[in-house]
């Protein structure tokens, strides 16, 4: 079936560095991609989000990536911070009027300090 | 601006029983999702409201049902409870309208003993 995919469970960075989290998706019909975070017992925290007519979009330390050609998202996170860690979730939807959100089954970052 | 609140956010019950879970959206918001997340499964969409009438149905059982009050309060209710039932139910509320991101709660965190 249709699904939204995550390359790595776990990426473990330094403080300072760089963090790329990438996500695979199947379904050439979505037009419209969320990256969620999520710490330990906290609901998902919206990140950003990119529409299928974008290719980037930038916010504050983060940016994200969205290749249509190959189904494929990232979101890179600059000079991560301890705070940065948490499970990250990239999530679609369909351009069919469907609103509900398939989820990836997440990255956990670690950033070490 | 307060976020979305749920409530409670831990629930016990015992195999066979009924719950009831609350999601109070964002001031504004008209549209409340609920999603529920499993270590197994991850995030999966259940069912999503808007102006009191069910939009959208997740593939769930029909034990599983949910409703909207005027004022877009949900409730979602979950009849002769399963062990696997068991799960952190979140709620997520969006203004209305494509593109816009869904803002979650924190949970209620249902064990099913």
């Amino acid at each position: 079936g249709e699904s939204v995919g995550l390359h790595l469970p776990t990426l473990s960075v330094q403080e300072g560095d760089n963090s790329i989290i990438n996500c695979a998706y199947s379904n050439s019909a979505s037009d419209y991609f969320i990256w969620y975070k999520q710490e330990s017992g906290k609901g998902p925290q919206f990140i950003i989000d990119i529409r299928s007519n974008m290719d980037k979009r930038q916010g504050q330390r983060v940016t994200v990536l969205l290749n249509k050609t190959v189904k494929h998202l990232s979101l890179q996170i600059a000079a991560t911070q301890p705070g940065d860690s948490a499970v990250y979730f990239c999530a679609d939807r369909m351009d069919t009027g469907r609103r509900a959100l398939t989820f990836g089954s997440g990255t956990r970052l670690q950033v070490q300090p | 601006k307060a976020g979305v609140t749920q409530t409670p956010r831990y629930l016990i019950k015992t195999r066979g029983q009924q719950v009831t879970l609350s999601c109070s959206p964002i001031s504004g918001h008209r549209s409340v999702s609920w999603y529920q997340q499993t270590p197994g499964q991850g995030l999966q969409f259940l069912f999503e409201y808007f102006s009191e009438t069910q939009r959208n149905k997740g593939n769930f059982p029909g034990r599983f049902s949910g409703r909207q009050f005027s004022n877009s309060r949900s409730e979602m209710n979950v009849s002769t409870l399963e062990l696997g039932d068991s799960a952190l139910y979140l709620c997520a509320s969006r203004i209305r309208g494509s593109g816009t991101e869904a803002f979650f709660g924190q949970g209620t965190r249902l064990t099913v003993v």
